[in-house]
């Protein structure tokens, strides 16, 4: 099936760095999403991007994030600075529509600040 | 603001068994969108089954059943025939129908299918 691209698998920084976790959704897909994952519990919605902006935010998507997918290309979290409150697994979704059409995941990337 | 709740943190049972999971939610749109999600022990999130909030029949794919009770505001998934396979976190998930809001996801109920 259609397959959504999440690079680095893990990364382990330095508390106070820059981060950019990379996705690659699916093809034809028209809306993103991150979301944040700690020690393989609840996913904790952070935020949904659609057209070229962000279209919902939760609280968790502090001032430190950022997302964009200059291009169509790689659809990116940013994290500036980081905090050790950021280590999680980060899972990328897209799906082709919103309401109710299912999302696809990646893998994620599992983030460890030290 | 919509909310998911997963009460059973974890199930166990014998394969070839069925095993109910039980999910609530809360919305205040009448238009909605119920999905389950699986989990399995390498991190792999799967799409299984949705349910449309307007639609009375239950949907079913495969050994994947669910148990709609609107008035109730839940969403069962339902498994005849567990595999050992199955073993994983099972999340349900709800997307409001009148935005293009993200879904919101519960905690998840970690299933154990034992031989």
């Amino acid at each position: 099936g259609p397959k959504v691209l999440q690079i680095p698998s893990h990364q382990i920084i330095d508390m106070g760095q820059m981060v950019t976790l990379n996705c690659d959704p699916v093809s034809n897909h028209l809306y993103f999403y991150w979301y944040k994952q700690i020690l393989g519990q609840q996913m904790e919605f952070l935020v949904n991007f659609y057209n070229g902006k962000v279209m919902e935010k939760s609280k968790l998507f502090k001032d430190q994030f950022s997302v964009e997918r200059p291009d169509g290309s790689y659809f990116t979290l940013k994290i500036q600075p980081t905090a050790l409150e950021d280590s999680a697994v980060y899972f990328c979704a897209s799906s082709f529509g919103g309401s109710s059409y299912e999302q696809y995941f990646g893998p994620g990337t599992r983030l460890t600040v030290l | 603001a919509q909310k998911v709740t997963q009460t059973q943190t974890s199930i166990s049972v014998v394969e070839k068994t069925t095993v109910t999971m039980d999910c609530v939610y809360e919305t205040r749109d009448s238009s909605y969108f119920l999905f389950w999600y699986k989990q399995t022990a390498s991190g792999e999130i799967v799409f299984l089954i949705r349910q449309d909030s307007y639609k009375k029949e239950n949907a079913t794919v495969g050994h994947y059943s669910l148990n709609f009770q609107k008035p109730k505001s839940s969403i069962g998934l339902i498994i005849t025939a567990t595999q050992i396979e199955d073993s994983a976190v099972y999340f349900c998930a709800m997307r409001e129908g009148y935005n293009n809001n993200a879904p919101r996801f519960g905690a998840g109920t970690k299933l154990s299918v034992k031989p």
